[in-house]
């Protein structure tokens, strides 16, 4: 259903870098900019990055994006605890002219 | 402190019609889009629609095949969805959600959910 593709799961322990992608095409990601959602179960999802890159207030500079074609990609440097959640990406699809988002990626901190 | 409230968690009989409500309140409500977003259990997160106070416009996910209204009252900066004919993979949780003016797809603040169980 989603037009964004994300690896299922990631992990690492504490400390490490860990690193995620989002796959999607020339109408989306190939032309938008990409965001990423931090999302606990029971809670609200969280805007972690917008604009590929840029982190709203309050959002530590361990997390970073970056985009590059139709891939773009979220890494967490020095990976905690708190960071086990699930990461979306999301962008803007011109041919579908909606927002979409990622499959979603299970981060799991070992 | 931008806030977004939303109404309690629903159950409805396959058929029924659901109606959500998302009470904004902390900054001007015509500043902004907004849009819904779910998740049904196990699965990740879906677009439903958005709404732009400024022109009463809605625009709504294909996959609703029209049986989704965005709404919205100004005058109480409260937003509505409802979702017509549901079935049992209309249960999930609701969000609605404030769009970030000038990003795409960038959501800044959200509600903190309203559940909907679709159940005979």
């Amino acid at each position: 259903q989603s037009v964004l593709t994300q690896p299922p799961s990631a992990s690492a322990t504490p400390g490490q870098t860990l690193s995620m992608s989002c796959s999607g095409s020339s109408s989306n990601v190939g032309q938008n900019p990409v965001n990423w959602y931090q999302h606990i179960p029971g809670m609200a999802p969280k805007l972690l990055l917008y604009s590929d890159n840029q982190r709203p207030s309050g959002v530590p500079d361990r997390f970073s994006g970056s985009r590059s074609g139709a891939s773009a990609s979220l890494a967490i440097i020095g990976l905690q605890s708190e960071d086990e959640a699930d990461y979306y990406c999301a962008t803007w699809d011109d041919t579908l002219d909606v927002p979409v988002f990622g499959t979603g990626t299970k981060v799991t901190v070992l | 402190q931008v806030q977004l409230v939303q109404s309690g968690a629903e159950v409805r009989k396959p058929g029924s019609s659901v109606k959500v409500s998302c009470k904004a309140s902390g900054d001007t409500f015509d500043k902004f889009i907004f849009t819904w977003v779910r998740q049904a259990p196990g699965q990740g997160l879906e677009w439903v629609g958005g709404f732009v106070p400024t022109v009463a416009a809605s625009s709504h996910s294909q996959h609703f095949q029209g049986r989704v209204s965005i709404t919205a009252d100004k005058s109480a900066t409260t937003l509505y969805m409802e979702l017509t004919n549901v079935t049992s993979e209309d249960t999930a949780m609701y969000y609605c959600a404030r769009g970030l003016v000038g990003y795409p797809a960038a959501f800044d603040f959200w509600g903190q959910g309203t559940l909907v169980t679709v159940s005979s």
